[in-house]
């Protein structure tokens, strides 16, 4: 079954670049499944940010959007998150998720796996 | 911007109870809203589809019902693994709002 795995620093300077890599694996990420990003910050609700096909085509929170790029790195079956000019209000637990399609419908998705999750705080 | 809005915010209720949380969209997204499930330190959990498609693996006490802007999510009998943090979300735009969390506690 595929699993999701994110790594990067857990701490990033302010004004800095956060930067994550979600690896999948027991899957490619060339299936037919869009690929997300997702944060929560402390004690806070769930966030979408953006998500990529491996087409490389791009969907993006628009509150984000002028700050965040997306890529996907298929030889390593892996994709990537940036987030540039970060604050404090960016620290948060960063997930990756699959997103997929309801089966039947080329609109209704859902995002059926998770990575762990991976606590990024922007600090000094 | 789609809304979405939970009620309750939070809930105790006791092992065995039904419990109903509502998940309300600030407009029409026809069935295409999502229901996770999230412990402490733990990341969210696929519990229902499409409003009412129950993930596999997923208990049938809990199921989902609505369509346009009205949704609900029922746990038929609470059990001691079910207390957690309950989100909707839609998928009705690209931009996949989630509704802000109900907190499920034991009373």
């Amino acid at each position: 079954q595929v699993q999701l795995q994110e790594s990067g620093p857990g701490l990033v300077k302010p004004s800095g670049t956060l930067s994550l890599t979600c690896a999948v694996s027991g899957g490619s990420i060339s299936s037919s499944n869009w690929w997300s990003w997702v944060r929560q910050p402390p004690g806070k609700g769930l966030e979408w940010i953006g998500e990529i096909y491996h087409s490389g085509s791009t969907n993006y929170n628009p509150s984000l959007k002028s700050r965040v790029t997306i890529s996907v790195d298929k030889s390593k079956n892996q994709f990537s998150l940036k987030l540039s000019s970060v604050t404090a209000a960016d620290t948060a637990v960063y997930y990756c998720a699959r997103k997929r399609a309801v089966a039947g419908s080329r609109s209704n998705y859902y995002m059926d796996v998770w990575g762990k999750g991976t606590t990024v705080t922007v600090s000094s | 911007d789609i809304q979405m809005t939970q009620s309750p915010s939070s809930l105790s209720a006791s092992v065995g109870d039904r419990v109903t949380i509502t998940c309300r969209a600030s407009q029409s997204i026809s069935s295409y809203l999502n229901w996770y499930q999230q412990k402490p330190g733990k990341a969210p959990k696929l519990l229902i589809y499409a409003a009412s498609s129950l993930q596999s693996g997923v208990p049938s006490r809990f199921s989902g019902s609505g369509s346009g802007t009205d949704f609900t999510l029922t746990i038929s009998s609470l059990q001691p693994e079910d207390f957690a943090t309950y989100y909707c979300q839609q998928s009705y735009s690209t931009l996949g709002t989630f509704g802000q969390g109900t907190k499920l506690e034991i009373k």
